[in-house]
């Protein structure tokens, strides 16, 4: 069956970069993108960025832009999103999900709490 | 950029219907997926592509979309559908992901 597990809880001072692993199996990994949305305690969903596994191409939302990484190892099947100049507003639930385009996100990662505290 | 429109909260009795509306400029244009979350989880693929349901999705969650509006239906409404519901569109114009501002869902 398709899993998308998360590497564990973070806990960043202000300035410091965060790294997310998202590790993929039960699919051929370079087949479908992962996306990478996050929430905020008591907020909504928030798309970040999507990065294609086979042509490593990504695409990042306006807000992350010159912040936000989307890599993957493929040999480990694994995907990544690394976030730099983190604030105490990126405190926050980091989700990796598998979707393609306009495909559903139909496999969700069970998520990554990253917070952000002096 | 585009923005998807969601009622905060919808209140239903057991055994009633819950309509969610998600509004958005030609949405009817777009493929609609219909995300349910319940606290500490993440969300759950109920309904995709305007109104196919995945596999283990109950019939009672079906959903519309045409012109500036897609609605998600919860049929026979039971204790356990409490939770936030979210739109999503894949805007190709911009090559982004788009999330609805989410429902609360509350069984009374």
């Amino acid at each position: 069956q398709v899993q998308l597990v998360q590497s564990g809880a973070e806990v960043k001072k202000p300035g410091a970069s965060v790294r997310v692993s998202c590790k993929a199996s039960g699919y051929k990994f370079n087949t479908y993108d992962i996306n990478w949305v996050r929430q905020a305690t008591g907020q909504g969903l928030e798309w970040m960025g999507w990065m294609n596994v086979n042509t490593y191409s990504t695409g990042y939302a306006q807000k992350f832009q010159g912040r936000v990484t989307m890599t993957r190892d493929t040999s480990i099947s694994t995907a990544y999103m690394e976030l730099s100049s983190l604030s105490s507003e990126d405190t926050a639930v980091y989700y990796c999900a598998r979707g393609t385009g306009d495909l559903p996100f139909e496999y969700w990662g069970q998520g990554t709490l990253v917070t952000v505290s002096s | 950029s585009y923005v998807l429109t969601q009622p905060p909260s919808v209140s239903v009795a057991p055994g009633q219907t819950a309509r969610i509306t998600c509004g958005g400029n030609n949405i009817g244009s777009k493929s609609v997926h219909w995300y349910l979350q319940k606290p500490g989880q993440a969300p759950v693929l109920v309904v995709s592509d305007d109104s196919d349901r995945p596999s283990g999705i109950p019939e009672r969650f079906s959903g519309s979309n045409s012109g500036n509006t897609a609605t998600l239906t919860i049929s026979r409404v039971e204790a356990g559908d409490e939770a936030d519901f979210y739109c999503q569109v894949w805007d190709s114009s911009s090559d982004v992901g788009v999330f609805g501002t989410g429902t609360k869902v509350t069984v009374l």
